[in-house]
């Protein structure tokens, strides 16, 4: 079945470290976007692609890094200089980017980060 | 720019109640408006969509309108069950995808 596969599903980190989120999509999307959740400030932004080779930020890109050198993968990098990392991740797709007004997105189960 | 505006929860019915939920949205341009549902522990999924003005999205017993003169997208629901118990989330798509802060639904039987 097609779909968007995240890993891992929970993870654990000590402060200082470096760590990296896995979106998989086999949906052939060009768009993939990385979402942060807290409670109760619903999704925000972090970055997204439109294309291979090619993102940009979303609202709070500070302290992360992602890569899009595949269509189908886009992992998202939390580095030591994100301040609040702990937080649910969620990785989305969708088949258009961009300036579209039509297209939906579909997101992967999440994945949580807990800073120890 | 654009962005939504979502009726805070949480919310608690009882089973067979009637639900709504209100969104507002502000946009440039003739957006889609969702309606998306997150389960515990899970990512979010699309429930129904309208992509223009006076459209109808249903799905499993939902409907949200298209209102273009209200600027409105309202979740309702005749009759909720347990298994509805879930987060809410309204969004709306323009150059990039702008969702509300999330309604937390608890039915109890």
């Amino acid at each position: 079945d097609g779909g968007i596969t995240q890993s891992p599903k929970y993870l654990f980190r000590k402060e200082g470290q470096n760590v990296t989120l896995s979106c998989e999509q086999n949906l052939n999307h060009d768009a993939m976007y990385w979402y942060r959740q807290d409670p109760g400030q619903g999704l925000r932004l972090i970055y997204y692609s439109q294309i291979v080779n090619d993102f940009q930020k979303g609202d709070i890109a500070e302290g992360y890094s992602v890569s899009r050198e595949k269509k189908e993968s886009f992992p998202l990098t939390v580095t030591s200089a994100q301040k609040n990392p702990t937080a649910f991740y969620l990785c989305a797709s969708s088949t258009e980017g961009g300036h579209s007004n039509t297209g939906e997105l579909f997101f992967g189960e999440g994945s949580r980060l807990t800073v120890l | 720019g654009n962005s939504v505006t979502q009726m805070e929860g949480p919310v608690t019915l009882s089973e067979e109640a009637f639900l709504t939920i209100n969104c507002t949205y502000t946009a440039t341009g003739y957006p889609s408006l969702f309606w998306y549902v997150q389960y515990p522990g899970e990512g979010l999924q699309l429930l129904l969509k309208a992509t223009k003005a006076d459209d109808k999205g249903s799905n499993k017993g939902f409907e949200a309108t298209y209102r273009k003169e209200t600027t409105s997208f309202h979740l309702e629901k005749g009759s909720v069950q347990v298994s509805d118990s879930a987060v809410y989330f309204c969004a709306l798509s323009g150059n990039q995808f702008y969702f509300g802060t999330g309604t937390s639904l608890t039915v109890i039987p």
